[in-house]
């Protein structure tokens, strides 16, 4: 069975600083990844994907995630942080079937930024 | 265009009471999943369906939750009898259903809480 493991619960950034979130998964086929941002009292939405082809794939709100299947990583950057950046931080991996993905998720990461 | 729309947002109900939610997709998307988030965890995959069809129910505790999308377009989740470990957010997605290369819309949840 597929899991994923996201390590840090808590990171603190300063605004304006770079940012890096780990996620580590484990399934055994070509995985398709996922992370999602989850804001107090919101649904979670889509930050990038990743299902085949290059390994570093852009997101919207300036994110971007590398597959590095060596390490069984795909780890969440972004080059300059803003305060409307705290959020929850899901990395997910997916069993693709003809109707979809069955998303398994992490544990999230909250991310506080401080002014 | 209308997101996926959930109610109610919050429920709060004594053990053993029985409680239902509602789900409307995405107009046009043929999967639709259920998604149980217990606070401080990632959401755990409940059920998907796909049009009025159950694609995997394997992590629905079928003794007391239930779920149906009669017409393939709408959807209920209940639970009966709840306990108090079932206190959580209930994330309902939807999604095309046209393959794994599809993203998964959210809902903005229910919360529930049993005492």
């Amino acid at each position: 069975a597929q899991s994923v493991t996201q390590p840090d619960i808590h990171i603190t950034v300063s605004e304006g600083a770079s940012l890096e979130l780990r996620c580590n998964y484990s399934y055994g086929a070509t995985p398709y990844l996922f992370w999602y941002v989850q804001s107090p009292g919101q649904g979670l939405q889509l930050l990038l994907k990743y299902f085949s082809g290059d390994t570093l794939v852009q997101g919207i709100k300036g994110f971007e995630a590398e597959f590095k299947r060596s390490q069984s990583s795909f780890n969440l950057r972004k080059p300059s942080v803003h305060w409307s950046d705290a959020a929850e931080y899901f990395c997910a991996v997916s069993t693709g079937n003809n109707a979809g993905n069955m998303l398994t998720f992490g544990g999230g990461t909250r991310l506080m930024v401080k002014p | 265009e209308a997101g996926v729309a959930q109610s109610p947002r919050y429920k709060i109900i004594e053990k053993r009471q029985s409680v239902a939610f509602w789900c409307n997709p995405i107009s046009g998307h043929a999967t639709l999943y259920w998604y149980q988030q217990i606070l401080g965890q990632g959401p755990k995959l409940l059920i998907q369906f796909q049009n009025n069809g159950v694609v995997d129910d394997s992590q629905l505790p079928k003794d007391r939750f239930s779920a149906e999308r009669l017409k393939g377009v709408d959807s209920t989740l209940k639970i009966q009898p709840a306990k108090l470990e079932d206190s959580a957010v209930y994330l309902c997605a939807s999604s095309p259903g046209q393959g794994a290369n599809t993203e998964a819309f959210f809902g903005q949840g229910t919360r529930l809480t049993v005492v």
